[in-house]
């Protein structure tokens, strides 16, 4: 099973309508999980943490189930701004080491008008 | 606050050509990082500096130098460029505490095509 798994799309989604994608991850001991956006030949930009209880910012809402080693986004009344591609982000281990942090290779994900 | 910088922006090499690239954060994190992106691969880290004065390989790291020069400044050197290291480089930086796992923070990307 690969570190950080992510279903490379893209999603096409019109506009307004909510979409939904999971990630998996390999390392049952991560602790610390993120969303990235990156856009078309930019830097990969926090879009939030993830929070065990789950955790809502605007549209945006973001779950983890350590059970099945998954996390979620859910973009609610998507945006044309929202094109993007996503990347879902993992922690190497349990948080003792400094290298950083696993990125899966990204959602791409395509609002259309 | 300008956060992570790179330079440069855009690099063409010919094989067999050196050359550093620079990075640079005023967050004050004490831990670094250095990417590369390619089509397909996601990113992959090639080295990375815990605190000033350590340095550490990542997933790959053939074909790189890194000196962390103080806390600030991060810097990746190509002794001698290959087209296989034609990509988008991306330095990072966060906070580490041993403990608890903090966001990273990108720079904007150095563009290396490698002819």
């Amino acid at each position: 099973r690969k570190e950080v798994e992510q279903d490379p799309g893209p999603f096409n989604v019109p506009e307004g309508a909510t979409v939904a994608f999971n990630c998996t991850y390999s390392n049952s001991a991560s602790q610390s999980f993120f969303w990235y956006r990156q856009d078309c030949r930019k830097e990969p930009k926090l879009l939030m943490s993830v929070y065990s209880s789950g955790n809502e910012d605007g549209r945006f809402t973001a779950q983890l189930n350590r059970a099945s080693q998954y996390i979620s986004l859910l973009i609610r009344d998507s945006k044309l701004s929202d094109s993007a591609t996503y990347l879902c982000v993992v922690n190497r281990d349990s948080g003792g080491g400094a290298d950083g942090l696993t990125f899966g290779k990204g959602t791409h994900l395509i609002i259309q008008p | 606050n300008a956060g992570v910088t790179q330079t440069p922006k855009f690099q063409v090499l010919k094989t067999g050509q050196s050359m550093t690239l620079q990075c640079a954060q005023d967050m004050n994190h004490n831990s670094m990082y250095w990417y590369r992106q390619d089509p397909g691969m996601g990113l992959r880290l090639i080295y990375y500096s815990a605190s000033e004065g350590t340095t550490d390989k990542g997933e790959v790291p053939n074909g790189y130098n890194v000196s962390r020069l103080n806390k600030r400044e991060f810097s990746l050197r190509l002794e001698s460029a290959a087209p296989s290291q034609t990509s988008v480089y991306f330095c990072a930086s966060r906070i580490f505490s041993g403990r608890l796992t903090y966001e990273q923070y990108f720079g904007p990307g150095t563009r290396l095509t490698v002819t």
